[in-house]
């Protein structure tokens, strides 16, 4: 049963931490996403990749925050230094864009909910 | 950026009733997504729509693409105590990421 794969589930950490979040996209689907999900906001792209190539990460404070894909089967999102604003859930998500159609169903991890004191 | 309004923004029904709910844009989409999420889980894809028109059913699901390209609907018929939890619909555009609405937070009433 093929499924997006993220962990941590849950973090809590204290303003100041680094916090690595990690993602394991689908097998063969060529297109990572990550967003961010608040009451107050919904679900926001933060970044995304095709090829494991970054297309857009302008959803992310760049100050604080990175998305690399150091190869097919891993997709991390990194912040650092953390703050209290941050706290979110985080989700991955996957899919198989078909060049033509130039779209694709995308397939979500179960997230990591981010806690920052 | 885009936007969708998807509403209404929460429903409160009687098991068994039927449920609508939808999404409009003041954009073109090609292809439009209709995905559930329970608590402490992420997404999950209901059903897909790639043509102008098109009318998909998935169970007790059905969802239109508007023959406008702007807007979508999902209705849920018979509605049972699993149905609860937030539908989202998202619009996508050639090779651009998927933008989705707020959600509708369903609630199911025994």
């Amino acid at each position: 049963d093929a499924r997006v794969t993220q962990t941590p589930r849950h973090k809590v950490t204290e303003m100041g931490q680094e916090v690595t979040m990690r993602c394991q996209p689908i097998l063969g689907h060529n297109t990572v996403f990550w967003y961010r999900q608040t009451m107050m906001q919904g679900l926001e792209l933060l970044a995304y990749f095709r090829n494991r190539a970054p297309l857009d990460d302008s959803g992310m404070p760049k100050d604080r925050f990175s998305a690399e894909m150091p190869d097919a089967t891993l997709a991390t999102l990194k912040i650092q230094p953390s703050e209290p604003r941050d706290s979110a859930v985080y989700f991955c998500a996957s899919g198989l864009v078909e060049a033509q159609l130039g779209t694709g169903e995308l397939f979500f991890g179960e997230g990591s909910r981010l806690t920052v004191l | 950026g885009q936007q969708l309004n998807q509403s209404p923004q929460s429903m409160f029904i009687q098991e068994g009733e039927d449920v609508s709910m939808n999404c409009t844009s003041s954009s073109i989409f090609n292809t439009w997504l209709w995905y559930k999420q329970d608590p402490g889980e992420g997404p999950v894809l209901l059903i897909a729509l790639y043509k102008a028109g098109e009318l998909t059913s998935n169970g007790r699901l059905t969802a239109q693409f508007g023959i406008t390209r702007k807007d979508s609907f999902l209705n849920i018929s018979a509605s049972i105590p699993s149905d609860v939890g937030i539908y989202f619909c998202a619009g996508q555009r050639r090779n651009t990421p998927l933008v989705f609405g707020k959600g509708t937070r369903l609630s199911v009433i025994a």
